[in-house]
């Protein structure tokens, strides 16, 4: 079983809905993340929360809410999605392995359209 | 603040071929450096890192070394093969208050490898 999962892959939505992302990990981590992935641009930050009672805005936050529900969920809202927040989603968590401490774990990622 | 520049792509390459993407970063203190890879419809998977200058990470086959001098860390493998074909992202890991680091992403590099 997959250590990040992501749920839904695929969702297409319309302007002014409500969407909300999840992620779920097993890896027993207490930092999660959510990053936005653009062609051109890579990845950007959204939020982050180094435990549950710990969030914090990344450098693009403005249009997206989170839940930290418990160590293992972590929730992205969008509140009224939009056009330009058609992307590709990926939630991620970091803590010690192999390659050393703070590693990131990416899930599989949300494809969003907003038409 | 802190940036992460790569190579723009794609970069196509005939099997067995040697592969080179470049990347360069700006960052204060010393930060340390990651090669992430997206194969198709996966999410990032850490490919190699390395924390200080000098350090030579590696990974399947991909070797990739810290440069301070020339604030580099370009990616290379010696015989690509068509299971390389996938989106190469170079990054950094910057402190930020709290004494927590963050991913700091390059627009990626898409690697086309043909038999």
């Amino acid at each position: 079983d997959a250590d990040v999962t992501q749920t839904p892959r695929n969702r297409i939505t319309k302007t002014g809905k409500r969407i909300m992302l999840e992620c779920s990990q097993t890896k027993g981590h207490d930092r999660m993340y959510w990053y936005r992935q653009d062609p051109g641009l890579g990845l950007r930050l959204i939020y982050y929360s180094f435990d549950v009672k710990d969030i914090n805005k990344g450098e693009i936050s403005d249009g997206y809410s989170v839940s930290r529900q418990a160590q293992a969920k972590f929730s992205l809202s969008l509140e009224s999605a939009i056009p330009n927040q058609t992307a590709l989603y990926f939630c991620a968590t970091s803590g010690v392995s192999s390659f050393g401490a703070d590693t990131q774990y990416f899930g599989p990622g949300t494809r969003l359209t907003v038409l | 603040g802190d940036s992460v520049t790569q190579m723009e792509g794609p970069v196509t390459l005939s099997e067995e071929a040697f592969l080179t993407i470049n990347c360069t970063y700006t960052a204060t203190g010393y930060p340390s450096l990651f090669w992430y890879v997206q194969y198709p419809g996966e999410g990032l998977q850490l490919l190699l890192k390395a924390t200080k200058a000098d350090d030579k990470g590696s990974n399947k086959g991909f070797e990739a070394t810290y440069r301070k001098e020339t604030t580099s860390f370009h990616l290379e493998k010696g015989s690509v093969q068509v299971s390389d074909s996938a989106v190469y992202f170079c990054a950094l890991s910057a402190m930020f208050s709290g004494g927590y680091n963050k991913l700091i992403f390059g627009a990626g590099t898409r690697l086309a490898v043909h038999p």
